[in-house]
This record gives C-alpha cells, sequence and structure tokens, in this order.
C-alpha cells in the first residue's frame, strides 16, 4: 500500500517559532509538492520538488522555505511562524513523468500558530 | 489566468440522484492530465478519476464518469446514485505535459442529503 506520511495531523505553535513539517514517501517518487489550503482558495503551491536537493516555489512561497535532503523526505520550514500561517498543509508526490501520473497525498497537518 | 475554474462552491443532491460537478480547464499543451480529487472531513485527498487529453472515450470508475468536452475545454464529474458517504470537498485538477507542476481548482462541496 502506497504511502505519504506527514509527521504530525495537528500543530499549535507560537507567533514567532520556527516550525517544521516532515512529509515522507515510499513510492520512490521524483517530484514532492507542499500545498497549503484556505477555505475558498483551493490548494496553493508553496514549493516543489523535482529532485534530490532541487527545489521550486509555487504560487505562494513568501514566510517558507524547504528541504530536499533525501528523495524520500521533502521538508517544510517557517522559519518564523506568523498567525496568518495558520492553515491545513498538504503534502504530495508524483511520478517525474507522464500526464496520467496523478499525486498521493498525505493526511495533511493542521497548523494553529498563536 | 486561472488554469482550472470550478465555479460551483457547494452543491446538494438527494440521496441516490445523480449530480454533476462542473470543471473548466485553461492550457495550450497539447498533451495534459485531467484529475477529480475528493476530500472527505477527515482532509485527506482521495484520488477518483482520470482523463487523457488524447482518450477518446470519457473516463469510468464506478459510479465516478468524467463528461470530457475537448472543444469546450471542460471535464465535469458525473456521480450517479449518491451516498450519504459522496458528501465532501471535490477538487479538479490539471498536469500538463510541459512542467512536473498540477493546478487545482478552489473546489466544490458537495452535500447529499438523505
Amino acid at each position: 500500500d502506497v504511502k505519504v506520511t506527514q509527521s504530525s495531523r495537528y500543530l499549535v505553535k507560537r507567533t514567532g517559532e520556527k516550525v517544521f513539517l516532515e512529509c515522507v514517501q515510499d513510492m520512490d517518487h521524483e517530484n514532492m509538492f507542499w500545498y497549503r489550503q484556505d477555505p475558498g482558495l483551493g490548494l496553493r503551491l508553496i514549493y516543489f520538488s523535482y529532485d534530490v536537493k532541487m527545489k521550486e516555489k509555487g504560487d505562494i512561497p513568501e514566510g517558507y522555505s524547504v528541504s530536499r535532503e533525501k528523495k524520500e523526505r521533502f521538508s517544510l520550514i517557517l522559519e518564523s511562524a506568523s498567525t496568518n500561517q495558520t492553515s491545513m498543509y498538504l503534502c504530495a508526490s508524483s511520478a517525474k513523468s507522464g500526464t496520467d501520473n496523478e499525486q498521493f497525498f498525505g493526511p495533511g497537518t493542521r497548523l494553529t500558530v498563536l | 489566468a486561472q488554469k482550472i475554474t470550478q465555479t460551483q462552491p457547494g452543491m446538494f443532491v438527494q440521496e441516490k440522484e445523480a449530480v454533476t460537478l462542473d470543471c473548466t480547464y485553461d492550457t495550450s499543451d497539447q498533451s495534459y492530465g485531467l484529475f477529480w480529487y475528493k476530500q472527505p472531513s477527515s482532509g485527506e485527498m482521495i484520488f477518483l478519476i482520470y482523463q487523457g487529453s488524447y482518450d477518446e472515450q470519457n473516463a469510468t470508475e464506478g459510479r465516478y464518469s468524467l463528461n470530457f468536452q475537448k472543444a469546450r475545454k471542460s471535464a465535469n464529474l458525473v456521480i450517479s446514485a449518491s451516498q450519504l458517504g459522496d458528501s465532501a470537498m471535490y477538487f479538479c485538477a490539471m498536469r500538463e505535459r510541459a512542467g512536473n507542476q498540477f493546478y487545482f481548482g478552489t473546489g466544490t462541496s458537495l452535500t447529499v442529503i438523505p
């Protein structure tokens, strides 16, 4: 059974804290993605990575950074959390090529920044 | 311009009836893939159905079918014989051949009424 796992389902942090969200996939996928989901706005891409140590900015990268040191792991970092980063964060992975390769999603992390 | 447009923020359907969720897309690529995902209140994104741009037949997966009209750039999801468990958010997405990114719509919230 293929899986994308995220380190936490729920997380509460304080303003100014450094926050790490971890994502691991076991499908040997080249591509990994971090999305943010807010009501009425759908999924917005923060960053994605198409190979180890490679990354590209998505639509809303401000206030976030990422790290991909190993193929199976993609981390999202909030350097200094702010209340407007309270949201649902979804990690996904997909095979590199082929328009028929869907994304597989993790269960999501609901982050609250107080 | 939006790559994926879902114009129905919320929909209601009677149990056992069929419902159509709208999706239009915008791309200049000749090769692309269209996906529908379901997101229950638990938050996890579940892949439902895929349609390739070169597929001549509409995709079907159990009670889900995709009404693909290439000239109109629409890929509507049809759910037949709705069940209470179909109540969820539904997202339409597209992957173009050029690039690794997926584009998502803002979603449609479906409520099935007993």
